[in-house]
């Protein structure tokens, strides 16, 4: 069965840490995609980034960054040197390649950061 | 439009009352998706849409929620005889092909029944 665990429920951090979200994923797919979205208090889940299976490269983008190790099923996102305006909530999530089912997308319970000036 | 627009954004509803959420999504975009987020929780997948057929459904909870999307653009999810356990925030989202090209979500429908 397809399962994105997020342990971190709140993190809480003064302005300028650096802070990871950690998510752990489980699949018995080869194929298959990983996202990170942010939910602001307004509540739009704005997408952050995508990654398939095939690609362990990290990536960095500003002040975000991303592990992927397939060897933990891991899939793990930095932000450096944080700001109130990354006070939200995350959300990993995980989707397979499966026929007919477009691509469903399967959330983690979310990690709440509060982001202290 | 420029981004997935859902209406209304907040509804109040009595228990038993029936209830319809509507989703705009992107122009052109083919595959559209409803998903269930209680108070705390992640989205919780509710069903699938490519163009005008309804390829899963597996996630609707009871026989009490229906959707449809009868043009291929629009869609909107009904809930008859609501309950208190429906409220939560309806979201839909829609993509031009699935987890390749990425979902686009819209700011939600926040039900709360009373």
């Amino acid at each position: 069965a397809q399962k994105v665990t997020q342990a971190q429920t709140e993190i809480s951090v003064v302005e300028k840490e650096d802070v990871t979200l950690d998510c752990v994923y489980e699949t018995r797919d080869t194929t298959y995609y990983l996202f990170w979205y942010k939910q602001p208090p307004s509540g739009e889940l704005v997408f952050l980034i995508r990654r398939n299976s095939f690609d362990e490269q990290n990536e960095i983008s500003g002040r975000y960054s991303w592990n992927f190790q397939k060897s933990t099923s891991s899939f793990n996102f930095t932000i450096t040197a944080s700001q109130v305006v990354d006070s939200a909530v995350y959300f990993c999530a995980l989707s397979e390649t499966t026929y007919n089912q477009g691509g469903k997308l399967i959330f983690g319970q979310g990690t709440e950061l509060s982001v202290k000036p | 439009g420029a981004g997935v627009s859902q209406s209304p954004r907040y509804k109040v509803a009595k228990r038993g009352q029936d209830v319809a959420l509507r989703c705009d999504p992107i122009s052109g975009h083919v595959s559209l998706f409803w998903y269930q987020q209680a108070l705390g929780q992640g989205p919780e997948f509710l069903t699938y849409f490519q163009n005008e057929a309804q390829l899963d459904k597996s996630g609707l909870p009871s026989d009490r929620f229906f959707a449809e999307r009868p043009e291929g653009s629009v869609s909107t999810l009904k809930i008859q005889r609501t309950q208190q356990e429906d409220s939560a925030v309806y979201l839909c989202a829609s993509s031009q092909g699935g987890q390749a090209y990425g979902y686009t979500f819209g700011s939600g429908t926040r039900l709360t029944v009373v």
